[in-house]
């Protein structure tokens, strides 16, 4: 069974970076199968699209974001990680990491901007 | 980007109901279409994929249907353990888009 688990800082500065990793466990990113997916749903709202990276590195960011986000993958951890900059409080939300098909996702981590 | 128009936006039916969901595409988005359950904490749990296809486990209760820009997510037989809020998603272009959501109460 294949099970996705995000890690990271619960508390990030207004301007700083925001840092999360992608821990996938019972299935390879290396497979070349699927996409990996990171969305964010902050507190209340809607979910949105982040963006996605396959195995060898391509990657897909949503527009909106693109300025600020880099997502990179460790196929040696079997690890994909988001890096967003500059960050708000309007970037405050629960992130999750998905795999590709939308079949399977992580549970979720809440990421505070705050000082 | 594709804008996914999702409604109603919240309903309350009593248990046994039919209850039906509609999200209309920008554009063609051709079957690509996913249809999402969440529950209050949770993260979203995939339920109908293709816009047609059931995933696997998932009770009979739940289907999809239409192609093109609308679509359908019906519950047949409303039951206490369905309240939660559902999402469609589009993943025919690029950046994937959400519907804004449909909060499912029982009245």
């Amino acid at each position: 069974q294949v099970q996705l688990q995000e890690s990271g800082p619960g508390l990030v500065k207004p301007s700083q970076t925001l840092s999360l990793t992608c821990t996938v466990s019972g299935g390879s990113i290396s497979s070349g199968d699927y996409y990996w997916s990171w969305i964010r749903q902050p507190p209340g709202k809607g979910l949105e699209w982040i963006g996605y990276i396959y195995y060898s590195g391509s990657t897909y960011y949503n527009p909106s974001l693109k300025s600020r986000v880099t997502i990179s993958v460790d196929t040696s951890k079997n690890q994909f990680s988001l890096k967003l900059s500059s960050v708000t409080a309007a970037d405050t939300a629960v992130y999750y990491c998905a795999r590709g098909d939308g079949l399977h996702w992580g549970q979720g981590t809440l990421v505070t901007v705050s000082s | 980007d594709i804008q996914m128009t999702q409604s109603p936006s919240s309903l309350s039916a009593s248990v046994g109901d039919k209850v039906t969901i509609t999200c209309q595409a920008s554009q063609d988005i051709r079957k690509y279409l996913n249809w999402y359950q969440q529950k209050l904490g949770k993260a979203p749990n995939l339920l109908i994929y293709d816009a047609t296809g059931l995933k696997a486990g998932v009770p009979s209760r739940f289907s999809g249907s239409g192609s093109g820009t609308d679509f359908t997510f019906t519950i047949s037989s409303l039951q206490p353990e369905d309240v939660a809020t559902y999402y469609c998603q589009q993943y025919d272009n690029l950046p994937q888009t959400f519907g804004g959501g449909t909060k499912v109460e029982i009245k």
